[in-house]
């Protein structure tokens, strides 16, 4: 199975900062991976898919980039509704894998 | 846009069995297929399998092999999820979430389901 790795558990900051969050794969997708944003309560959204595409209605503010085994999600500019769970998933093979999650708290 | 509405709240004795639905409203049912992913308490995303209903084609993680279930009724636009032997570890949210590719290829997870709680306890 290809393990994604999100190293930062938690992130802290204030609005209007830059948010990055990173996921490294176990092994190449090359571009096959996805971004998501969980809510409490919610089920989760995507935002991003094949490394850099914007799901529909997503804001500019959200971009992804990186390929192989090394991807990064950026928030340009936090929004008080960006603090949220974010999760990346392959879709290189199966079974679909998701990393461990990075929380983005309010300093 | 489709939208994914999943059957209510469940609890369960160990060893029993649950059935999980999702009706699909909206879109193109057939086509695309429907993965099922869980989540326990305060825990992260778990992908458990998939369907593409139009071949009734399954795809299952190793882990849940031999105890999940998943399948599709065309005529009406509804997914099941069954999974039996159920233990304390399988409470959870349990979503079903519609591909973004109208293929049988793994995929990215677009339209989500409200989710289902299922709780084990004796």
């Amino acid at each position: 199975d290809i393990v994604l790795t999100q190293s930062l558990d938690t992130l802290s900051l204030s609005p209007g900062e830059r948010a990055t969050l990173s996921c490294r794969a176990s092994q190449s997708i090359g571009r096959y991976l996805a971004w998501y944003q969980q809510k409490p309560g919610q089920a989760p959204r995507l935002l991003i898919y094949d490394a850099s595409n914007r799901a529909t209605g997503i804001p500019a503010r959200f971009s992804g980039s990186g390929s192989g085994t090394d991807f990064t999600l950026t928030i340009s500019s936090l929004e008080p509704e960006d603090f949220a769970v974010y999760y990346c998933q392959q879709r290189s093979n199966w079974p679909l894998t998701f990393g461990g999650g990075t929380k983005v708290e309010i300093k | 846009q489709v939208q994914l509405v999943q059957s209510g709240a469940e609890v369960k004795k160990p060893g029993s069995s649950v059935r999980v639905s999702c009706r699909a409203s909206g879109g193109t049912f057939s086509s695309y297929s429907i993965s099922w992913v869980r989540q326990a308490p305060g825990q992260g995303l778990e992908w458990m399998g998939d369907i593409t209903p139009i071949f009734a084609k399954t795809n299952y993680a190793q882990r849940f092999q031999g105890r999940v279930t998943i399948t599709a009724d065309k005529s009406t636009g509804t997914a099941y999820m069954d999974l039996n032997s159920l233990r304390s570890e399988d409470t959870a949210i349990y979503y079903c979430a519609r591909h973004y590719y109208d293929s049988s290829g793994p995929d990215y997870l677009y339209s989500w389901g409200q989710g289902t709680l299922v709780t084990v306890s004796s």
